[in-house]
Parts: C-alpha cells; sequence; structure tokens
C-alpha cells in the first residue's frame, strides 16, 4: 500500500507570490490534515479535511487555504506569501474513527 | 485547552543502552488517546507507539514502551537497546479534540543523538 504522498518535496517562492501543495492520502483514508513545522513555532494544526469538507481549522491567518477533491487527495494553498511562511509542511491521513495518522515527507517551502 | 510539553530539547545515549524521554500534558478529558512519533532526518513522521488513556497496562512495541501515569498527566517514552538508527527528533503528540488522531498537538521535541 503506497503511503501518504506530498508534492513537491521543496519549493522556492517570492514574498508576495501564493503557492499550492499537494497530498495524496493512503489509498482509503478519507481523513486529511495539514501541519505547519518551523524551528520557533513547532509542529502546529492547520486544517483538517474529510468528504471535501473542512472540519476543523487551527489558529491561522485566511491566506492558508485548502480543499479535498472527491478521491480524497487534498490542496493547501498560501496567498500573499511572507517570509515568516518558510517551514515544512506536513500532511497526514487517517481513516475515520482510527486515532492514528499517517504522515507523509513533507513539503519544504522556502520564501525569499 | 490541551497542550503538551517535553522538557529535554536534547539528550544523548551510548548504543545499547536505555534512554527515557518525559512528556507531560494537561487536559481535561478522561478518555483519549497519546502518541510518540518520531522525526528521522529524512523528515516523515513515524507513529512509534500509542497508549490509550482508559488501558491501565503500558503500552510497548519492541524496544519502545511508554510509563503513561494518568493522575499525574505524564507519558515518558522508554528505549531500550538504543541502535544508531534512533537518532531522530521525537514528539509526544494529543488529539486536539474528539480523539482525532488526525487533529494533533505536539510537544516542542526532543532530539535524541544515539551514540556508537
Amino acid at each position: 500500500k503506497a503511503g501518504v504522498t506530498q508534492t513537491p518535496r521543496y519549493l522556492i517562492k517570492t514574498r508576495g507570490q501564493q503557492v499550492t501543495l499537494s497530498c495524496s492520502p493512503i489509498s482509503g483514508h478519507r481523513s486529511v490534515s495539514w501541519y505547519q513545522q518551523t524551528p520557533g513555532q513547532g509542529l502546529q494544526f492547520l486544517f483538517e479535511y474529510f468528504s471535501e469538507t473542512q472540519r476543523n481549522k487551527g489558529n491561522f491567518p485566511g491566506r492558508f487555504s485548502g480543499r479535498q477533491f472527491s478521491n480524497s487527495r487534498s490542496e493547501m494553498n498560501v496567498s500573499t506569501l511572507e517570509l515568516g511562511d518558510s517551514a515544512l509542511y506536513l500532511c497526514a491521513s487517517s481513516t475515520v474513527p482510527s486515532p492514528e495518522a499517517f504522515f507523509g515527507q513533507g513539503t519544504r517551502l522556502t520564501v525569499v | 485547552a490541551q497542550t503538551v510539553t517535553q522538557s529535554q530539547p536534547e539528550m544523548s545515549v551510548q548504543e545499547a543502552e536505555t534512554v527515557t524521554l518525559s512528556c507531560t500534558y494537561d487536559t481535561s478529558e478522561n478518555n483519549y488517546y497519546l502518541f510518540w512519533y518520531k522525526q528521522p532526518p529524512s523528515r516523515q513522521m513515524i507513529l512509534v507507539i500509542r497508549q490509550e488513556a482508559y488501558k491501565q497496562q503500558n503500552a510497548t512495541e519492541n524496544r519502545f514502551s511508554v510509563n503513561f501515569q494518568k493522575a499525574a498527566k505524564s507519558f515518558s517514552l522508554k528505549i531500550s537497546d538504543s541502535q544508531l538508527g534512533d537518532t531522530a527528533m521525537y514528539f509526544c503528540a494529543f488529539p486536539l479534540n474528539n480523539n482525532a488522531g488526525n487533529m494533533l498537538t505536539f510537544g516542542g521535541g526532543t532530539r535524541l543523538m544515539v551514540k556508537p
């Protein structure tokens, strides 16, 4: 069974641009969550999608958004990039109601 | 609000020895899960072990075991017979609500170095 796949692995963007990150969950997993990991703030929950609906959202500005498609694949979008958005973005998928989440290898975003 | 605290930013251990990583948490829930994740240099978060709060028995997975003290809200991870491949960041994690494993709050992490 293939694991969680995130693309791209690395991205370099300029301040003010927007970016879209992609996550393909494990087959059969309908819940997809996104996390931001930075040296200063650690790992923080961004949002969770289930059956194409955002069920939960963390404490992030509206520049961070996402969506989920009917095949459970998810995208995350960050608009008007700031230097502080430089981070590792991790995606995790799970079945419901399983308590276990399986993570992808992340997308390293650098904003210059 | 649920919070998770890891008081040891860095630790080191000699190969084949035992090391214990500490984690404390705060919650008003009675039934919940707790997790330890490992993040090696490859960056992928890997679930090491999970504990269900209603189970009194401490969870064990091969060389990894936990010491779960519910009243003290303590959840430490013991790694026995440490191996070089155990070198990684270790995160204690707790579901933010509804015991949803896909909506976690993490501790700040402990960087573990296993020395040959």
